[in-house]
């Protein structure tokens, strides 16, 4: 069964400082991983995927996240933390279920707090 | 493009009482989800389809929960008799839904149940 861990319920971080939220994963076959971002009383809101290729993934608003095969992690970082960074973020990994579909597993979220 | 769309936003019943859920997802898009995210916790699936039909509902708890996708488009989340540990937001989300890929899902706001 596909799985992640977020070891982290939540990270503080200065304002203009380096982020990083920590995200490993179990998954059969190719890792198809993704970051997502919820704000308060919204839906969650994509920021990136690493399907194959370079390590290092660009997404939405300077965010990046670096894939490592042999760790079986996918963190995310920034190089300089926004105050209206401050959201739940998510890991997900992408498996198949019995019929071959594509099933989507999350993981329970981190809490990123930019401190003014 | 539009997005998801969810109602109702807020809903408040009793125990035992029924409820249900209504999703619009994206124009044009195959595959439909359905979320549960009790607070503090990650978004679990309770049920996904691909056009009207179902591929995944092994977390559905069956005796009380159900839905439906009829024409392929919208779709219902239904709940009889609701139990105090169904609170929780109920999100549905929707993707192209290419079997092969790495689909990236797009959430609506959310449905937020209080059950008392």
């Amino acid at each position: 069964a596909q799985s992640v861990a977020q070891p982290e319920d939540q990270v503080n971080v200065a304002e203009g400082n380096p982020l990083t939220v920590k995200c490993t994963y179990s998954v059969s076959g190719n890792p198809y991983l993704f970051w997502y971002v919820q704000y308060p009383n919204r839906g969650l809101q994509f920021l990136l995927k690493y399907i194959t290729g370079d390590n290092l993934v660009k997404g939405s608003y300077g965010f990046e996240a670096e894939f490592n095969k042999s760790q079986t992690s996918f963190h995310l970082k920034k190089p300089s933390a926004l105050v209206s960074d401050s959201a739940l973020y998510f890991c997900a990994v992408r498996g198949l279920n019995s019929g071959g579909y594509q099933k989507v597993t999350f993981g329970t979220g981190t809490k990123l707090q930019v401190i003014p | 493009e539009a997005g998801v769309a969810q109602s109702p936003r807020y809903k408040i019943i009793e125990k035992r009482q029924s409820v249900a859920f209504w999703c619009n997802p994206i124009s044009g898009h195959a595959t439909l989800y359905w979320y549960q995210q009790i607070l503090g916790q990650g978004p679990k699936l309770l049920i996904q389809f691909q056009n009207n039909g179902v591929v995944d509902d092994s977390q559905l708890p069956k005796d009380r929960f159900s839905a439906e996708r009829l024409k392929g488009v919208d779709s219902t989340l239904k709940i009889q008799p609701a139990k105090l540990e169904d609170s929780a937001v109920y999100l549905c989300a929707s993707s192209i839904g290419e079997v092969s890929g790495a689909n990236v899902l797009t959430f609506g706001a959310g449905s937020r149940l209080t059950v008392l």
